[in-house]
């Protein structure tokens, strides 16, 4: 089947310091991997996407590399602000005969203290 | 263009009630999702319609159902309401064009409490 595991934290880090939050799925078939966050008290929001192997998605200093041979999808970022603190989703999709079909992991909760 | 909203953003109900959730994808969009999240649970997938049709359907109860108008938004019904109901309920909608790569992209949810 298809899933999807991520580490659920929460991770706390101090601001400036280096993020890892990882991302290793099963799948049948060829996935797209997606990144969401969410925010307190609203929905998710796409942060970043890759849908072929070694493609790297990036947005607001965010990155993730599509690994095929390690079935993997780390977000990582540089140097975090206090306004990064969410929860972030990671997510693939696959074309299954119902059409596009959604996994989601389960969340990791990020806290950066000032 | 505008995003997907969701309507009401909160809803207090008592156990047994019944309660209808509105949805409008983004204009375009052929898929809406729901998804329910509990803090205990997490991100629970519900059910799918595409085209008036319910088209993949997550393990809850017949107590969910939901349909889908031919303008694509989409409503959900919960009937006789019980206290595990209380959580943020998600629509999301994407394209649905056949292809893998669309993106699925979220309403800011309905937080229903039930008492």
């Amino acid at each position: 089947g298809n899933s999807v595991t991520q580490m659920e934290g929460p991770v706390t880090l101090s601001e400036e310091a280096f993020l890892t939050i990882n991302c290793t799925y099963t799948a049948t078939g060829y996935p797209s991997l997606f990144w969401y966050v969410q925010y307190p008290g609203e929905g998710l929001q796409l942060l970043l996407k890759a849908t072929k192997a070694d493609d790297k998605g990036s947005n607001k200093g965010f990155e993730a590399t599509y690994r095929k041979e390690t079935t993997s999808f780390h977000l990582e970022k540089g140097s975090v602000q206090v306004s990064d603190s969410a929860v972030y989703f990671c997510a693939l999709s696959v074309l299954d005969n119902y059409g596009q079909n959604f996994v989601f992991g389960p969340g990791t909760r990020l806290s950066v203290l000032p | 263009k505008a995003g997907v909203t969701q309507t009401p953003r909160y809803l207090i109900k008592t156990r047994g009630q019944q309660v209808t959730l509105s949805c409008s994808p983004i204009s375009g969009h052929r898929s809406v999702s729901w998804y329910q999240q509990t803090p205990g649970q997490g991100l629970q997938f519900l059910f799918e319609y595409f085209s008036e049709t319910q088209r993949n359907k997550g393990n809850f109860p017949g107590r969910f159902s939901g349909r889908q108008f031919s303008n694509s938004r989409s409503e959900m019904n919960v009937s006789t309401l019980e206290l595990g109901d209380s959580a943020l309920y998600l629509c999301a909608s994407s394209a649905a064009g056949g292809y893998n790569q669309e993106t699925q992209y979220f309403g800011p949810g309905t937080r229903l409490l039930v008492l």
